[in-house]
């Protein structure tokens, strides 16, 4: 039974490039969030979707950054444009029902130069 | 929002010594409170977590105590070894939610000396 499943691992861009972070999760689970942990920080939520639904946005930056998870594939998680300030590492936590487990993937680590 | 501060920022024991990591919350409806352990480049691990109905719960050398009345909550790490050396996190789930929104402490950096 394979775990929550991040790729990349690690993201280099440059500044004003798109990144794009792809979440699978555990077998069986249609919840996702998505956190953010910046260099020597604790993980900040993002975002909480379900399968074709976005439920909770409240901690993404209201511009460039957007997340999905379609009814086939993995949840993405796509930051627009990005500047030296996204460098972190982002972590998706999936749950089979949204409720207290979150099972989280490896995370990806972005490096924007 | 719910506000989450962990304290202390980091912790130094000797191998064998207990470890006591503090969080407080603000959130009186937080309901589910969580403790992740990070070692370096790695995934966050739950190791041990308590529901707000209940005031202490054991596994083995870790255990977690919730005071309900003064929002806050600890973890215990008795006899440590330093495979026990990472990054320690406590989080709380937002109450007034059915979905598990996580709002986690600063970290603490637990250093177990042999």
């Amino acid at each position: 039974n394979a775990g929550v499943m991040q790729n990349p691992r690690h993201l280099v861009r440059r500044r004003g490039q798109e990144a794009r972070l792809r979440c699978s999760p555990m077998k069986g689970h249609s919840h996702v969030y998505w956190y953010r942990q910046l260099p020597e920080e604790g993980l900040k939520f993002m975002v909480y979707l379900q399968k074709e639904n976005i439920i909770d946005e409240s901690g993404m930056p209201k511009e460039r950054f957007s997340a999905e998870f379609p009814k086939e594939g993995p949840s993405i998680l796509r930051i627009q444009q990005v500047v030296r300030g996204d460098s972190a590492a982002y972590f998706c936590a999936s749950s089979p029902n949204g409720g207290n487990e979150q099972f989280f993937g490896p995370g990806t680590r972005l490096t924007v130069l | 929002g719910e506000n989450v501060e962990q304290h202390p920022s980091t912790l130094s024991v000797q191998e064998g010594d207990s470890a006591v990591i503090k969080c407080t919350y603000s959130d009186s409806a937080s309901n589910y409170f969580p403790w992740y352990k990070q070692e370096l480049g790695k995934r966050p691990q739950l190791i041990i977590d308590i529901r707000s109905n209940v005031g202490e719960k054991k596994d083995q050398r870790i255990a977690v105590t919730l005071n309900k009345t003064a929002k806050h909550f600890s973890l215990h790490i008795t006899e440590t070894q330093p495979e026990d050396s990472a990054v320690y996190f406590c989080a709380a789930r937002a109450g007034g939610t059915s979905y598990g929104k996580l709002t986690f402490g600063q970290g603490t950096i637990l250093t177990v000396h042999p």
